[in-house]
C-alpha cells in the first residue's frame, strides 16, 4: 500500500497570507490527525478528524482549520500566517478508531513564512 | 503541553553498543509508543506498549515500561549507522491526540 503523502512538501509564504495543506491518508485508514513540528515547541497536536468530523483537537488558535472528505483525504488551512507558524506540518493516518493508536506519518509539509 | 520527556536530550555512541533512551510521562496513559525521525522528515512508529503491558520486543528494539514510575525505556541492541535518528516517546490516553516528548537525539559513530 502506499504510505501517507503530503503535498506540497515546502511552501514559502508570507506574513498574512492564508495557506492549505493537503493529505492522503494510506488507503482505508478513516483517522487522519495534524502536528505541528517546532524547534522550540516540539510536536504538538492540530487536531483529528474521523469520517469527515473532527473529533479531538488541540490548542491552537482559530486560524487553523481543518476538513476530511468522504475519501478520508484531508485538508488543514491556516489563515493569516504569522512567522511563529513556520514549522513542519505533519499529517498521519491511523486504521483504528482511536487517535491513541499507532499512526502512519507523511513525510510533512514545511512551511517557511517570511 | 508536552506529557513525555526523554532522557538523555543527545546520545553519541559507537557502532555496535547499546543504546538505552528514557521517557518519563506525568499522566495516566493508554499506551506508549516510540517513534524515529530521521533529519526533519517524518515520523516512522516503532513499537507500542499497553499500560497493562511490562515490556516488549521488536527485532533490536527492546521496550519497558513501569506506568507506578509513569516512565519508559527503548533499548536499541547493535546499533548501526542507519539508527542515527531522532526518538520520541509518544503517550495516548489523554483528549491531545498523541503526546511527544521532545525526543532524544542519538548518533551513532562508525
Amino acid at each position: 500500500k502506499a504510505g501517507v503523502t503530503q503535498t506540497p512538501r515546502y511552501l514559502i509564504k508570507t506574513r498574512g497570507q492564508q495557506v492549505t495543506l493537503s493529505c492522503s491518508p494510506i488507503s482505508g485508514h478513516r483517522s487522519v490527525s495534524w502536528y505541528q513540528q517546532t524547534p522550540g515547541q516540539g510536536l504538538q497536536f492540530l487536531f483529528e478528524y474521523f469520517s469527515e468530523t473532527q473529533r479531538n483537537k488541540g490548542n491552537f488558535p482559530g486560524r487553523f482549520s481543518g476538513r476530511q472528505f468522504s475519501n478520508s483525504r484531508s485538508e488543514m488551512n491556516v489563515s493569516t500566517l504569522e512567522l511563529g507558524d513556520s514549522a513542519l506540518y505533519l499529517c498521519a493516518s491511523s486504521l483504528e478508531t482511536s487517535v491513541w493508536d499507532t499512526q502512519y506519518f507523511g513525510p510533512g509539509t514545511r512551511l517557511t513564512v517570511l | 503541553s508536552q506529557q513525555g520527556e526523554e532522557d538523555p536530550q543527545a546520545l553519541s555512541i559507537q557502532e555496535g553498543e547499546n543504546a538505552t533512551m528514557n521517557c518519563s510521562y506525568k499522566t495516566s496513559i493508554n499506551n506508549l509508543q516510540w517513534y524515529r525521525q530521521n533529519s526533519g522528515r517524518g515520523l516512522v512508529h516503532l513499537i507500542l506498549i499497553r499500560s497493562n503491558e511490562r515490556e516488549k520486543h521488536s527485532g533490536r528494539l527492546r521496550v519497558t515500561l513501569d506506568t507506578s514510575k509513569k516512565s519508559s525505556s527503548l533499548l536499541i541492541t547493535a546499533s548501526r549507522a542507519a539508527d542515527t535518528a531522532s526518538y520520541f516517546c509518544a503517550t495516548g490516553g489523554g483528549a491531545d491526540g498523541l503526546t511527544f516528548g521532545k525526543g532524544t537525539h542519538l548518533i551513532i559513530q562508525p
